[in-house]
């Protein structure tokens, strides 16, 4: 199946930092998310971005599709940016996600 | 709009006890529907997946059941649970006709066993 790589795994920022999350499969896909895990557990959706650049405030994804690489920025961190950032897959018509191993990022104040 | 619930939130359970954990889905219908579970740590593993009422494929074989009695409502189950049960267990969907693909989770399950 499908592989997906995340790096890098823990990630610690000042506040007000900036930082870029990188996720890399190893097959072309038609499905491609980011979510943030807060800490409660439940994971939101950030982005869905099989390809192209998209934002959304603070936060912006690009997936270079023909180079099995997604990127997420995120700029200006702020604590509550804190979490596990997972990046998931899908390259087959049952839509079902392959996830990646995260990235635990810390915003210390 | 589309909204995703499953209950209990918590649970602690003995070994060998078993278990129900519920999700139900509202504003659609005839969703894929996704149980996985989250170990200590962070990796995310599919359990089982439904396209449709009675129809469940399992992904790991393992010591859980799912059932999908109704259109938007999906059940994982145990008749007896064991130590290795315990984690963090999301429920999830996504559209099935036209669709991208994307999943949306539920809130979560997190599940001890002692």
């Amino acid at each position: 199946g499908i592989q997906v790589e995340q790096s890098p795994p823990d990630l610690i920022l000042q506040e007000g930092a900036n930082s870029t999350l990188r996720c890399n499969f190893s097959d072309s896909v038609n499905n491609l998310q980011w979510f943030h895990q807060n800490p409660w557990g439940q994971l939101i959706n950030l982005f869905y971005i099989p390809s192209g650049t998209k934002q959304n405030g603070r936060l912006s994804a690009t997936t270079v599709a023909t180079e099995r690489y997604s990127l997420l920025y995120i700029s200006s961190s702020q604590t509550t940016d804190s979490g596990v950032y997972f990046c998931a897959v899908n390259n087959n018509a049952g839509n079902m996600l392959t996830f990646g191993g995260g990235t635990r990022l810390m915003v210390k104040p | 709009s589309q909204t995703i619930h499953q209950w209990p939130a918590t649970l602690v359970q003995p070994v060998g006890s078993p278990l129900s954990l519920e999700c139900t889905v509202e504003g659609t219908s005839n969703p894929n529907l996704y149980w996985y579970r989250q170990a200590a740590g962070r990796g995310l593993q599919l359990l089982f997946y439904s396209v449709g009422i009675g129809q469940i494929s399992s992904e790991v074989p393992q010591n859980l059941s799912a059932s999908r009695p109704q259109d938007r409502q999906f059940i994982l189950s145990s008749k007896k649970l064991l130590l290795s049960d315990s984690g963090f267990y999301l429920c999830a969907w996504s559209e099935k006709r036209g669709s991208t693909g994307e999943l949306f989770f539920g809130e979560g399950s997190r599940l001890t066993v002692l």
